[in-house]
C-alpha cells in the first residue's frame, strides 16, 4: 500500500498567517493527490484534487502543488473559519490511502 | 442539489451484521463511482471500498475484504455497504461520498455519516 505521510501532525497559526502542509507519499504517484479539510463533528470537504486543481466554490487562499512523491497544501492568509483538520490523499491506486491528518489551531 | 445521505448505523455485537444504505440525488447517479470511508473516533480518515457506476469494478481495503460488501441499486439511486463479521475495530461514522470522476478521483460530496459501534 502506498503511505502518505503528513507534515507537521499539528499547527498553531494565527489569523493571516501564510500555512503550509506537506504530504510525502511512499512511492511516485505523479499528481493522483487531493486534500480536504475536516471541522470538528462535520464531513470532510474538498479542497484540492490532482494536486493543484482548486474545487469548485473553495477559496482562491487555499492552493496546492507537487508532483511524484512531494505536495503541498498552502493557505495564502488564514482566516478564522479555516481552523480544522487537513487530510492528504493519493488515488493513484488502491487502497486509496489518507495522510494522519494535520490539525490547524489558533494560535 | 446534490445529496448524499446515510442510514442503518447503529449498535451491533461482535461478529453481528450490519447493512448500510446512502441515498443520492440531485445527480445522475449512475455515471458516478461511489465509495465509502470511515473514521474511527478521534482518527483519521479510512477509505473502505468503491464502486464504479455499472458496477464491473468494485474495491476494497484490506481491512474489510471478504467481510463488507459495496452494492448500488441505480434504479433507486441507492448505495448499500453489507458488513459481516462485524468486529470492534470497525467502530466508526462511516461516510458515503460520491466520486467528481475526474483524473485522480476526488471526493466531492460526502454525507453527514452513520455511526457503527460495534461491541458486547
Amino acid at each position: 500500500d502506498i503511505q502518505m505521510t503528513q507534515s507537521p501532525s499539528s499547527l498553531s497559526a494565527s489569523v493571516g498567517d501564510r500555512v503550509t502542509i506537506t504530504c510525502r507519499a511512499s512511492q511516485s504517484i505523479s499528481n493522483y493527490v487531493n486534500w480536504y479539510q475536516q471541522k470538528s463533528g462535520k464531513a470532510p470537504k474538498l479542497l484540492i484534487y490532482s494536486a493543484s486543481t482548486l474545487q469548485s466554490g473553495v477559496p482562491s487562499r487555499f492552493s496546492g502543488s507537487g508532483s511524484g512523491t512531494g505536495f503541498t497544501l498552502t493557505i495564502s492568509s488564514l482566516q478564522a473559519e479555516d481552523f480544522a483538520t487537513f487530510y492528504c490523499q493519493q488515488s493513484y491506486t488502491v487502497p486509496y490511502t489518507f495522510g494522519q491528518g494535520t490539525k490547524l489551531e489558533i494560535k | 442539489e446534490v445529496q448524499v445521505v446515510e442510514s442503518g448505523g447503529g449498535l451491533v455485537k461482535p461478529g453481528g451484521s450490519l447493512r448500510l444504505s446512502c441515498a443520492a440525488s440531485g445527480f445522475n447517479f449512475n455515471i458516478y463511482n461511489m465509495n465509502w470511508v470511515r473514521q474511527a473516533p478521534g482518527k483519521g480518515l479510512e477509505w473502505v471500498s468503491s464502486i464504479v457506476g455499472s458496477s464491473t469494478y468494485i474495491y476494497y481495503a484490506d481491512s474489510v475484504k471478504g467481510r463488507f460488501t459495496i452494492s448500488r441499486d441505480n434504479a433507486k439511486n441507492l448505495l448499500f455497504l453489507q458488513m459481516n463479521s462485524l468486529r470492534v475495530e470497525d467502530t466508526a461514522v462511516y461516510y458515503c461520498a460520491r466520486d467528481l470522476s475526474d483524473y485522480s478521483n476526488p471526493l466531492d460530496y460526502w454525507g453527514q455519516g452513520i455511526l457503527v459501534t460495534v461491541s458486547s
